[in-house]
């Protein structure tokens, strides 16, 4: 079973068209993430959600919003794709949004923007 | 505020050897600290962890880490290196104060590559 699932783990798409991409987690926790990874591996959060409230709001243009239906699914929908945009998209949840919480990560959803 | 400075974008090493890959935190509070690894196209998975607790940490697959505060140092370190450990390994660091928010700071990663 797997515990942190995102879909799709491939996405490609043009400029300017808006596209989506899921997560769930099966393991019971408050807290989910979005998190952008760039060309060059480096992490960055974007969004979180405890119990479908958003809690962290990174400066992320508005172009990309999150919702959280549940507290287990976490989805991005992204408006007016841009080049810039490119990069490996990860969800995680944790059992608690304070520090020393660990973070369990899908396996990451991978957009190219053409 | 919080960092993570990598010191070391690439590590290469023969299997067998030791490995080090080094990280320096700066925290204005007491961290927690965390080592994450990421094989090719998978999600990170955490490998250990800090929390004020004992200062050499032990992970999973043979890693430990030493927290030294006199150095604002977490190093990873593993005695003998196995082919199944390439892969990308980041550092992070957690404010420990609640009302951060669990917000955690990664380091640009290091690649860590092991020879035959």
């Amino acid at each position: 079973d797997t515990a942190v699932s995102q879909t799709p783990k491939y996405l490609v798409t043009q400029m300017g068209n808006d596209k989506s991409i899921k997560c769930e987690q099966n393991l019971g926790h408050d807290t989910m993430y979005w998190y952008k990874q760039d060309s060059k591996k480096f992490l960055k959060i974007m969004f979180s959600y405890n119990n479908k409230e958003l809690i962290i709001n990174e400066t992320v243009p508005n172009r990309f919003s999150p919702k959280s239906p549940d507290k287990a699914h976490l989805n991005l929908h992204i408006n007016s794709l841009e080049l810039g945009d490119s990069a490996v998209y990860f969800c995680a949840s944790s059992q608690a949004i304070t520090a020393g919480g660990e973070l369990f990560f899908g396996e990451g959803s991978r957009l190219t923007v053409l | 505020a919080q960092s993570v400075t990598q010191l070391d974008s690439h590590v290469s090493v023969s299997e067998g050897t030791p490995v080090l890959l080094r990280c320096n935190y700066s925290s204005s509070y007491s961290p927690s600290l965390f080592w994450y690894v990421q094989h090719p196209n998978k999600g990170l998975q955490l490998l250990l962890k800090y929390t004020s607790a004992a200062t050499l940490v032990k992970g999973i697959n043979g890693f430990e880490a030493e927290f030294k505060k006199s150095e604002t140092s977490f190093h990873l370190t593993k005695p003998s290196a196995h082919m199944s450990d390439a892969a990308e390994y980041f550092c992070v660091v957690s404010d420990s104060r609640g009302s951060t928010l669990g917000r955690l700071y990664f380091g640009r990663g290091t690649q860590l590559t092991v020879w035959p």
